[in-house]
């Protein structure tokens, strides 16, 4: 049973362009919600995360928005360039020591 | 920094054999580590939570007695397939939950282990 539900499964925009992807959870006792972005062959690395008493966050090019009430936050990628060309997975937990639940992961390409 | 390595990083064994993978936490201490399982072009599935001094916590479908799971220091995690057969040929990903000052638990992961059983 998938705990977080995340679309689109791939996305495709140009230079400069914003990507934005949504995830949907149902479990209201989740508290905390990471975005990872993996390449090829590599482990997946914290992009950025949010906890649900803000309702947006930004870190340089990526913002989390985050609509408690709608059970959904999504990613968005400003300015998007070739090198953000990667999967990124969403995902959600409880507290300490509960593992995360992921999302089926994006497939972003940026083209040039 | 919050640094988690893997050791090895790809290995290939014949069937039947056995293969241990590390999961270091490098500049943190971790009492909670989680080991992750990963086919091609798929999310993460999770195998087991484990807990440093205690025996691991498996998820459904997950062979105890195949997958081993040690967990003997604050910086040590290892996992051992044993009697690898070629279904279990996959990426293996471990992660190692830090908590900062604030009491926040943030998990990172480590660069995969790519086992190919032949």
């Amino acid at each position: 049973q998938q705990q977080v539900k995340q679309s689109p499964q791939s996305l495709i925009v140009q230079k400069g362009g914003i990507s934005i992807i949504n995830c949907a959870y149902e479990n209201t006792a989740f508290d905390y919600f990471p975005w990872y972005q993996q390449f090829p062959g590599k482990g997946p690395a914290l992009l950025i995360a949010i906890r649900p008493d803000v309702s947006e966050k930004k870190e340089g090019r990526f913002t989390i928005s985050f609509n408690k009430s709608a059970k959904q936050f999504s990613l968005h990628i400003m300015d998007s360039q070739p090198g953000d060309s990667a999967t990124y997975f969403c995902a959600a937990s409880i507290s300490s020591g509960y593992a995360l639940n992921f999302g089926k992961g994006t497939s972003l390409l940026v083209t040039p | 920094g919050a640094v988690v390595s893997q050791h090895p990083s790809w290995v290939i064994c014949k069937s039947g054999t056995s293969v241990k993978i590390e999961c270091r936490s490098l500049d943190f201490q971790a009492t909670t580590m989680f080991w992750y399982r990963q086919f091609p072009k798929q999310s993460l599935m999770l195998m087991a939570t484990s807990n440093e001094g205690s025996k691991a916590t498996y998820e459904q479908g997950v062979e105890k007695d195949k997958f081993l799971i040690n967990h003997a220091s604050l910086t040590l995690s290892t996992l051992t397939v044993t009697s690898a057969h070629p279904e279990d040929s996959s990426f293996y990903i471990c992660s190692a939950e830090k908590t900062s000052g604030r009491g926040m638990e943030t998990q990172y992961f480590g660069p995969g282990t790519r086992l190919l059983v032949l």
